[in-house]
């Protein structure tokens, strides 16, 4: 059974920075790319940022971009979101995603496949 | 960027109706539209992926259509627990992702 376990919100400052983590299991998880999206208390779904099977690849939001940095680990099956100089919009409930990608067919196919079940940041004075 | 927009925002309906969400895309996507279905406290769901294919698993009362900037996603015969959260997401532009802002079915 795939399982993505994300770790590490809390209570934060504006300004602050926190590292959350995710734990994959139950599939091979460099062989995918992975997600992290947020949804902010009541809100709708936003994509924050995107990193390749290799940890090559990095991609962002621009709401986050130049502060906040995505890593994996392979060896430890794990994905992080370093968040830096947080503010009052970052609060939200982080989740992090597979990407399912395949090229194979006449169009290429991409979706948020397997989703964790959230860890929350609230970033307040 | 690209920007989805997602009517109506809230819907009643009554179980058995048949419901018809709608997307539209602030440019061309082809078929590059995925639907999910979140309940609340749940992560979202993959229900349709690249316009109108359906997900393993996901009932037949489901479909999606539509192509370029207009799509939908319809229910042929609302179930109990149909009542959720359902957003739009294209995937057509490289690595950056957008959803629309949900449409909230809700029990009339």
């Amino acid at each position: 059974e795939v399982q993505l376990v994300e770790s590490g919100g809390v209570v934060v400052q504006p300004g602050g920075s926190l590292r959350l983590s995710c734990a994959a299991s139950g599939f091979t998880f460099d062989d995918y790319a992975m997600h992290w999206v947020r949804q902010a208390p009541g809100k709708g779904l936003e994509w924050v940022s995107l990193i390749s099977w290799d940890g090559g690849s990095t991609y962002y939001a621009d709401s986050v971009k130049g502060r906040f940095t995505i890593s994996r680990d392979n060896s430890k099956n794990s994905l992080y979101l370093q968040m830096n100089s947080l503010r009052a919009e970052d609060t939200a409930l982080y989740y992090c995603a597979s990407n399912y990608y395949d090229s194979s067919g006449y169009q290429v196919i991409e979706y948020f496949q397997h989703w964790g079940q959230g860890t929350l940041v609230t970033v307040s004075s | 960027d690209i920007q989805m927009t997602q009517s109506p925002s809230s819907l009643s309906a009554s179980v058995g109706d048949r419901v018809t969400i709608t997307c539209r895309a602030s440019q061309s996507i082809s078929s590059y539209l995925n639907w999910y279905q979140q309940k609340p406290g749940k992560a979202p769901k993959l229900l349709i992926y690249a316009a109108s294919s359906l997900q393993s698993g996901v009932p037949s009362r489901f479909s999606g259509s539509g192509s370029g900037t207009d799509f939908t996603l319809t229910i042929s015969s609302l179930q109990p627990e149909d009542f959720a959260t359902y957003y739009c997401q294209q995937s057509y532009s490289t690595h950056m992702y957008t959803f629309g802002q949900g449409t909230k079915l809700e029990i009339k």
